[in-house]
C-alpha cells in the first residue's frame, strides 16, 4: 500500500531554512507527480508547488518563488521541499501529497502525516 | 489565479440532516473540481474528484454536482463522523487553488 512518511517537527529562527523530505513507498516512484501543501495554525489549505520525480520538472506558487526549492532522490524515493528565508508566516504543517489522475483529472489522492515547522525567535 | 470561494464558511446541523456546501470557481474548471475532509490534527482526505466522482471507501451520502463555475458538495444525511472541514480544490490549472474551507459543527 501507497505510504508517505515525512521528517519529524522543526523549530527554526527568522532568516534560517528548513528542509522537509517524505519518503515513499508501495509504489514506483517515479510515476506520479508530488504536491506539496501547507497549513497555518486555524487556517486553509494553501497549495506550494509540485514536482515531477520522473524528470525533475517543478512548478511553484508564485508568492513561493525564489524561496522554495523542491527535489527527488530516486534512490531512496524521497522528495524533498526546502524553504528558504523563513518568516514567522512560514508557521504552519507542511504535507507532502502524491497525486493520483483519472483522465485528465488530478487529484490529491495520498498524503502524509504532515511536518509542523515553527519559525519563532 | 484562480480563485475558489465556498460558502458557507461555517454551518451548524443535526445527525440527519442534508448539508449543501457550494464552491464557486472565478473562471470556468470545466469539472476539475475535487473535494476534502478534514478532521483536526489529521491530514485531509479525498473525498470527490472530477466534480462528482466518489472516491473508493467514502459513503454514498456524500455527492458531489456542478460544472464550470458553480460545484457543490452535499451529505445526505448528517452522521456524527462527518463533523469536520471541508475544502474544494480546483485541478484545471496551476496554481492549485482551495477554497478557504467550510467547517461543519453539531446543532
Amino acid at each position: 500500500q501507497v505510504q508517505l512518511v515525512q521528517s519529524g517537527a522543526e523549530v527554526k529562527k527568522p532568516g534560517a531554512s528548513v528542509k522537509v523530505s517524505c519518503k515513499a513507498s508501495g509504489y514506483p516512484f517515479t510515476s506520479y507527480g508530488f504536491s506539496w501543501v501547507r497549513q497555518a495554525p486555524g487556517q486553509g489549505l494553501e497549495w506550494m508547488g509540485w514536482i515531477s520525480p520522473y524528470n525533475g520538472n517543478t512548478d511553484y506558487a508564485q508568492n513561493l518563488q525564489g524561496r522554495v526549492t523542491m527535489t527527488t532522490d530516486t534512490s531512496t524515493s524521497t522528495v524533498y521541499m526546502e524553504l528558504r528565508s523563513l518568516t514567522s508566516d512560514d508557521t504552519a504543517v507542511y504535507y507532502c501529497i502524491r497525486e493520483a489522475q483519472v483522465g485528465p483529472s488530478i487529484f490529491f489522492l495520498f498524503w502524509g502525516q504532515g511536518t509542523l515547522v515553527t519559525v519563532s525567535s | 489565479d484562480i480563485q475558489m470561494t465556498q460558502s458557507p464558511s461555517s454551518l451548524s446541523s443535526s445527525v440527519g440532516d442534508r448539508v449543501t456546501i457550494t464552491c464557486r470557481a472565478s473562471q470556468t474548471i470545466n469539472n476539475y473540481l475535487n473535494w476534502y475532509q478534514q478532521k483536526p490534527g489529521k491530514a485531509p482526505k479525498l473525498l470527490i474528484y472530477a466534480a462528482s466522482s466518489l472516491h473508493g471507501g467514502v459513503p454514498s451520502r456524500f455527492s458531489g454536482s456542478g460544472s464550470g463555475t458553480d460545484f457543490t458538495l452535499t451529505i445526505s444525511s448528517l452522521q456524527p463522523e462527518d463533523f469536520a472541514t471541508y475544502y474544494c480544490q480546483q485541478s484545471f490549472n496551476s496554481p492549485r487553488t482551495f477554497g478557504q474551507g467550510t467547517k461543519v459543527e453539531i446543532k
